[in-house]
């Protein structure tokens, strides 16, 4: 079974500052997707990036980018320019692309990101 | 409009109710999935839908009940619920076939408490 860890339960960073969240991951699989949500105070999971374990090159989305390391199984999301409203809880996510595992999305624990004025 | 919508926003329970929660996507997605998070937890999946039919039941207790009607709707039936039960529920809805990436997208969740 796949599993997934992200080692900081809190961070928090100056605005327009530069933060990494860290995500690493457990499968024997070759091909998968990872996925980066964000669930702000309003409670809905909002998702912020999408990598496709088969792309060499990390996915970027305006001021988040990731860093994908399939050896490593590390997959680390940066927020560049941060702004008050990307104060939230941020999920890492594992989805095989196996057939028999449907659509199942493994979570992470969470990193509740604060962003100081 | 958002495209997941759930009902209620917070319920409180005691233990011998019954209530269900109500989970709508406009998305026209056709899987629908329920999630249970709880403090300091990851995401815990529970229930997957795909075109109406259940193809997962994550071990969940029999308390917990579901129903989708349709592809556009999913219910989660509640009864005889214990304390550690107090959650966040969240309904998913995706895109299931052709690329397995079709992401999730959540509603608000519905925050229950058992008294």
């Amino acid at each position: 079974a796949q599993t997934v860890t992200q080692s900081q339960p809190e961070m928090s960073v100056q605005e327009a500052e530069t933060v990494t969240l860290s995500c690493t991951y457990d499968t024997s699989e070759s091909d998968y997707y990872l996925f980066w949500y964000k669930q702000p105070p309003s409670r809905q999971m909002i998702l912020v990036i999408r990598q496709e374990a088969y792309k060499q090159q990390n996915a970027t989305e305006n001021r988040f980018s990731v860093n994908f390391q399939k050896a490593a199984k590390s997959f680390s999301l940066k927020i560049s320019d941060s702004q008050l409203g990307d104060a939230a809880m941020y999920f890492c996510a594992y989805r095989s692309r196996a057939r028999t595992s449907g659509s199942r999305l493994t979570f992470g624990e969470g990193t509740q990101l604060t962003v100081n004025p | 409009e958002t495209g997941v919508t759930q009902t209620p926003r917070h319920l409180v329970m005691g233990m011998t109710n019954k209530k269900s929660l109500k989970c709508e996507q406009h998305l026209g997605h056709n899987a629908m999935y329920w999630y249970k998070q709880s403090a300091k937890k990851p995401l815990e999946l529970m229930f997957v839908y795909n075109f109406k039919e259940q193809t997962e039941n994550n071990s969940v207790p029999s308390r917990f009940s579901p129903e989708c009607p349709n592809s556009s709707h999913l219910f989660l039936h509640l009864h005889t619920l214990q304390p550690e039960d107090s959650a966040l529920y969240l309904c998913a809805s995706s895109q299931v076939g052709g690329g397995q990436g079709s992401p999730l997208h959540f509603g608000n969740g519905t925050r229950l408490t058992v008294t």
